[in-house]
């Protein structure tokens, strides 16, 4: 809930071009960060995960990196395909009961021809 | 990779009606989920379970019941269901024995209150 925050609700980008896609975070424990990717009426899947401070974790063109100073793990990808559109949602776990996911609002980013 | 099945895929009731949600996962996870998918809000967590006949109240509980029969099938019980509660309702499973553990999620059921 208010744990994870996702500034951009709607991102809309042509094809080929970068993007980076905001997450912020409260918390009082050490994190663990995740992205997770939902395709049109498709179910939410891991994208990419990190609970190292300031090392870049990459997946399918993805990357994010933890900083804990800034409290912060922004997606990006370097160049952006259609097949890309998706919402994409930040989550958080943090202790005591790392077993529990806080996710924020969600961003949906639509890439254009 | 886990799989999260849920049944039925779409529901309509009217106000005050009962539903029953069911989901099932078959990779022996012990930790099982059930959330709301809502625009704006992303994904809130009603209930959630770590093992069979435990039960453990998530942020959005109001409303909801929830019951873990098995390792396997995990319930979402809405006794009188409101049109608040129309929603895309997702379940969930992860292996806790792996600590901080990817959670998997099933297809989704949408369900309307009229």
């Amino acid at each position: 809930g208010d744990s994870v925050t996702q500034t951009e609700g709607l991102v809309t980008l042509t094809k080929g071009l970068p993007v980076m896609l905001n997450c912020t975070y409260q918390t009082t424990y050490s994190p663990f960060l995740f992205w997770y990717v939902q395709h049109l009426n498709e179910a939410p899947k891991l994208l990419l995960k990190s609970s190292t401070d300031n090392k870049r974790t990459e997946h399918q063109g993805f990357y994010a990196t933890l900083h804990k100073s800034s409290s912060s793990f922004h997606l990006q990808k370097s160049s952006v395909q259609l097949s890309d559109s998706a919402l994409y949602f930040c989550a958080l776990s943090e202790g005591p009961n790392y077993n529990v996911l806080y996710f924020g609002s969600g961003t949906k980013l639509t890439v254009e021809p | 990779e886990a799989a999260v099945t849920q049944s039925p895929r779409n529901k309509v009731t009217v106000t005050g009606g009962n539903v029953t949600l069911s989901c099932r996962q078959t990779n022996s996870h012990n930790y099982m989920y059930w959330y709301r998918q809502d625009t704006g809000h992303g994904l809130r967590l009603i209930h959630y379970s770590y093992g069979a006949g435990n039960l453990q109240i998530g942020d959005v509980p109001d409303g909801y019941k929830a019951t873990r029969t098995t390792q396997e099938d995990f319930f979402l019980l809405l006794e009188l269901a409101s049109p608040s509660q129309t929603s895309l309702y997702f379940c969930a499973s992860s292996d806790a024995g792996l600590g901080v553990a990817e959670q998997f999620f099933g297809p989704g059921t949408r369900l309307t209150v009229l």
